[in-house]
């Protein structure tokens, strides 16, 4: 079973940084593109950022761009999101989620930065 | 940057109703357009992609169409397990954007 599973959310205090991971079961994670979503309490589905197939392409949202980075581990199968500067809007479940149009997703991990 | 536009954001409807949600783009996107249900506590689910393709495993009575600026997504038969909130996402070059949600409620 194709299988995607967050893990690394918690409590951080703004300002500070945290790394959430993507662990993929049941496929290679570098043959697709692969995305980073979030949802803040009460609000809906927002785009952070995604890595292209290749690796050599990262994009990212507005309001993550020169914050948040993103990078896989092959040999681990793994996803990753770096976050650094984190403000309290950035509280939220983050989600990975597999292709372009997002067809396998993990259950998704919290983050809460306190002010 | 493209904006996805969702309407309504609230629908009221009854188990057995057909009920349809609009999605337009702020301009065209071709075919490149998913839909996805999302309950509390869960991972969203793919409904339909590039536009009008069912996920494997999703349920016939779910379809998608339109092209260009203008979707839809269309429920017939209305389950219980419908109830939900659903969100249009547009993959036609980045950034990609979600619509802001249709929450289908029990009339």
């Amino acid at each position: 079973e194709e299988q995607l599973v967050e893990s690394g959310g918690g409590l951080v205090q703004a300002g500070g940084s945290l790394r959430v991971s993507c662990a993929a079961s049941g496929f290679t994670l570098s043959t697709y593109a692969m995305n980073w979503v979030r949802q803040a309490p009460g609000k809906g589905l927002e785009w952070v950022s995604t890595l292209t197939v290749s690796g050599g392409s990262t994009y990212y949202a507005d309001s993550v761009k020169g914050r948040f980075t993103i990078s896989r581990d092959n040999s681990k199968n793994t996803l990753y999101l770096q976050m650094s500067s984190l403000r309290a809007e950035d509280t939220a479940v983050y989600f990975c989620a597999r292709h372009d149009y997002m067809d396998v997703w993990g259950k998704g991990t919290s983050v809460t930065v306190s002010s | 940057d493209i904006q996805m536009t969702q309407s309504p954001s609230t629908l009221s409807a009854s188990v057995g109703d057909r009920v349809t949600i609009t999605c337009r783009a702020s301009q065209t996107i071709g075919s490149w357009l998913a839909w996805f249900q999302h309950k509390p506590g869960k991972a969203p689910n793919l409904l339909i992609y590039k536009a009008s393709n069912l996920e494997s495993g999703v349920p016939s009575r779910f379809s998608g169409g339109g092209s260009g600026t203008e979707f839809t997504l269309t429920i017939n038969s209305l389950q219980p397990d419908d109830f939900a909130t659903y969100y249009c996402q547009h993959y036609s070059g980045f950034p990609f954007t979600f619509g802001g949600g249709t929450k289908v409620e029990i009339k």
